[in-house]
């Protein structure tokens, strides 16, 4: 499976946005860019996915490089609750979409 | 709620006693898989199921560990005679093919 590389943790500040970096220097034309997030004692919560475009949902925004080797993940406006470990996972999805998960990057959120 | 659910959230046991763990899938998501998080780490792939086909299984998954899901709708985890190193979360998560796979809150276990 190719691998993702993130900083260990990112701190920011309540309301203003964050980005969270991603590297995949090894993905393939057919891998996704999925993010997941987990709040202490949950199970990872889906955050937002994308191939090649970028992408936008109620929760974040997806930025994808040109040649794919890099994504970013934005928050626009980080609240207390945005506090978590972020995962950015490649998955083939089609058979079997199993989810190889690194350690993830820890956002603290400063009021 | 319509999400993934799982039972119990909380297990403590002592070393060498079996537990079973049930995972309630999303109503119409064909695929079922368990993951097992331990402290500090991003959660690992245990099994992974098509309907009630078992397809796939990591090494991790010790013969200590047998995983069902016998009508293709729920599915149960049992660990036998568990060891100390077996306390960890243990997740279950589904999905539909091309489709988002969505976790539930899992399992935690602590062996004494």
């Amino acid at each position: 499976d190719a691998k993702t590389t993130q900083p260990n943790s990112m701190e920011s500040n309540e309301e203003e946005p964050v980005h969270l970096p991603c590297n995949h220097s090894t993905i393939s034309g057919t891998d996704y860019i999925h993010w997941y997030r987990q709040l202490p004692s949950q199970g990872p919560e889906y955050v937002i996915h994308g191939l090649t475009s970028n992408v936008n949902n109620r929760m974040a925004s997806l930025a994808i490089a040109e040649d794919r080797k890099s994504s970013t993940l934005i928050l626009h406006r980080a609240t207390l609750r945005d506090a978590a470990v972020y995962y950015c996972i490649l998955s083939r999805g089609g058979a079997n979409s199993k989810l190889t998960f690194g350690k993830g990057i820890t956002l603290s959120v400063r009021p | 709620d319509t999400g993934v659910s799982q039972d119990p959230r909380h297990k403590i046991t002592k070393r060498g006693q079996n537990v079973t763990f049930r995972c309630d899938p999303i109503s119409e998501h064909n695929r079922l898989y368990w993951y097992r998080q331990t402290l500090g780490q991003g959660p690992e792939f245990l099994t992974y199921f098509q309907n009630e086909a078992q397809l796939e299984k990591s090494r991790l998954l010790s013969d200590r560990f047998s995983a069902e899901r016998p009508k293709g709708s729920f599915s149960t985890l049992e660990i036998q005679r568990t060891e100390q190193g077996d306390s960890a979360m243990y997740l279950c998560a589904s999905d539909r093919e091309f489709e988002t796979q969505y976790f539930g809150p899992g399992t935690r276990l602590l062996v004494l």
